[in-house]
């Protein structure tokens, strides 16, 4: 089957930066995407990473490893508004792709 | 277009009720998936299709569970009967894997069984 890990909660100074780490094991894997969903709302993507690598967007990235099967997202310039639970998904699966998620990072921005 | 469009946004019920979630998928879009949110077990897939035709059910944690996908445009989740520990959040997403790979979520369907 298909496990993934991740921290269950972080807290960060606003201004500050932070790292969520995943690591994942699963079979046909396809590649890594990370989700933030504030309280009460539903998950927005953030970011997919295929490739071995940093990708860029903003004040977050993304890495990934395959042969670690691991990857992190960082958040730089920490915002209180990024107070929100992020998940690392895999996609994966044979011919069709399935979305498996983590089971989420609760991240508290403190003054 | 409006997004992934799920009803009704809360939804309380008796034990035993049959309860019936409804979704309307991004247009364009090949993949639908259902996912159960609680504090204990995080973001569950319970299915997924493809082109209208499921794929994976082997989420799905009962026989109590039903999911149809009938055209491109609207697919349902059906519990029958409902018990307790169904209550949850329940959200259905869409996409373009293999095109696109961001997932779009509706905005969840809040179901609490009395």
């Amino acid at each position: 089957g298909q496990s993934l890990e991740q921290p269950s909660e972080v807290t960060a100074v606003e201004g500050a930066i932070v790292q969520i780490n995943c690591t994942y094991q699963t079979s046909g894997f396809y590649g890594l995407s990370w989700y933030q969903q504030h309280d009460g709302g539903a998950p927005t993507f953030l970011s997919y990473n295929a490739l071995d690598g940093l990708e860029e967007t903003g004040r977050f990235s993304s890495f990934l490893s395959r042969s670690d099967s691991y990857g992190y997202l960082l958040l730089q310039e920490l915002q209180m508004k990024d107070s929100a639970s992020y998940f690392c998904a895999v996609s994966h699966g044979g011919g069709y792709q399935k979305v498996t998620f983590g089971t989420g990072t609760k991240l508290q921005v403190i003054p | 277009d409006a997004g992934v469009i799920q009803s009704p946004r809360h939804e309380v019920t008796e034990m035993g009720q049959e309860v019936t979630l409804r979704c309307k998928p991004i247009s364009g879009h090949d993949y639908l998936f259902w996912y159960r949110q609680t504090m204990m077990r995080g973001l569950e897939l319970l299915i997924y299709f493809n082109n209208n035709v499921p794929i994976d059910d082997s989420g799905m944690p009962e026989d109590r569970f039903s999911a149809k996908m009938p055209n491109a445009s609207f697919s349902t989740l059906k519990i029958q009967p409902s018990e307790p520990r169904d209550s949850a959040v329940y959200f259905c997403a869409s996409s373009s894997l293999g095109r696109d790979e961001k997932l779009f979520f509706g905005s969840g369907t809040q179901l609490s069984v009395l």
